[in-house]
């Protein structure tokens, strides 16, 4: 267990729809990573937040957003749900921000989407 | 744009094996070089390397960066079954704040 906890663990949901997974980082943790995978594709990084702040942004489309709440967990919001965004959905978590300092990174057990 | 290349994309050994993953990158500003295992489902931390030369080691895995040559090699000694999964290579720079991953070596242990 590597204390990055994810919920849910599945779900499915139709097109156009708005989903919200969450995610709450290990005690100490500040930072917070969202990666998508797809079957054809590796961990395609989303988002990245450290203590509240948005740090960095990756292949995140307009229709997908993301926070970090003042007790650190984060939510990963996806709206106008299509076919092609049936994924896993991970979240990781590190102390340091990965920049500049050397930090490992924790997984979630991740969120499967489907979307029918 | 920086990149992490892992190679073979794909493996099948039989138990008792030696295997050699390899990840290669390119990036700006190099910080450090993460190895994870993924089974069924979340990425499992192995080993984080930032010094050339300096093995990581746990129980059968060992790892070892070169900084100069700009890859780094995950080697598993004495393979079981349990060792199948998809082997994931990921590097963290000083010029972004995010992990960026290779496409993983999928690694089938056969009895």
């Amino acid at each position: 267990d590597s204390g990055v906890t994810q919920t849910p663990k599945h779900l499915i949901t139709a097109t156009g729809q708005r989903v919200t997974l969450r995610c709450s980082p290990r005690s100490g943790d500040l930072s917070v990573y969202w990666y998508q995978q797809s079957l054809d594709q590796g961990l395609q990084f989303l988002i990245q937040y450290y203590n509240g702040e948005e740090r960095a942004k990756g292949n995140i489309l307009e229709r997908f957003s993301a926070q970090q709440f003042p007790d650190l967990h984060s939510e990963l919001n996806l709206s106008s749900l299509e076919l092609g965004d049936s994924a896993l959905y991970f979240c990781a978590s590190s102390v340091g921000q990965g920049r500049y300092e050397n930090t490992e990174a924790f997984f979630g057990q991740g969120t499967r989407l489907t979307v029918v | 744009e920086d990149k992490v290349v892992q190679s073979p994309l794909s493996l099948v050994v039989h138990e008792g094996d030696t295997v050699t993953l390899n990840c290669s990158y390119e990036v700006t500003n190099f910080r450090s070089l993460l190895w994870y295992k993924q089974e069924k489902k979340a990425p499992t931390f192995l080993f984080m390397l930032t010094s050339s030369g300096i093995e990581k080691k746990s129980g059968r895995l060992s790892s070892i960066l070169d900084k100069k040559e700009l890859f780094s090699i995950l080697n598993i000694t004495a393979t079981q079954t349990g060792d199948s999964a998809i082997y994931l290579c990921a590097v963290f720079s000083n010029s972004g704040y995010a992990l960026n991953f290779g496409k993983g070596t999928s690694l089938l242990v056969t009895p």
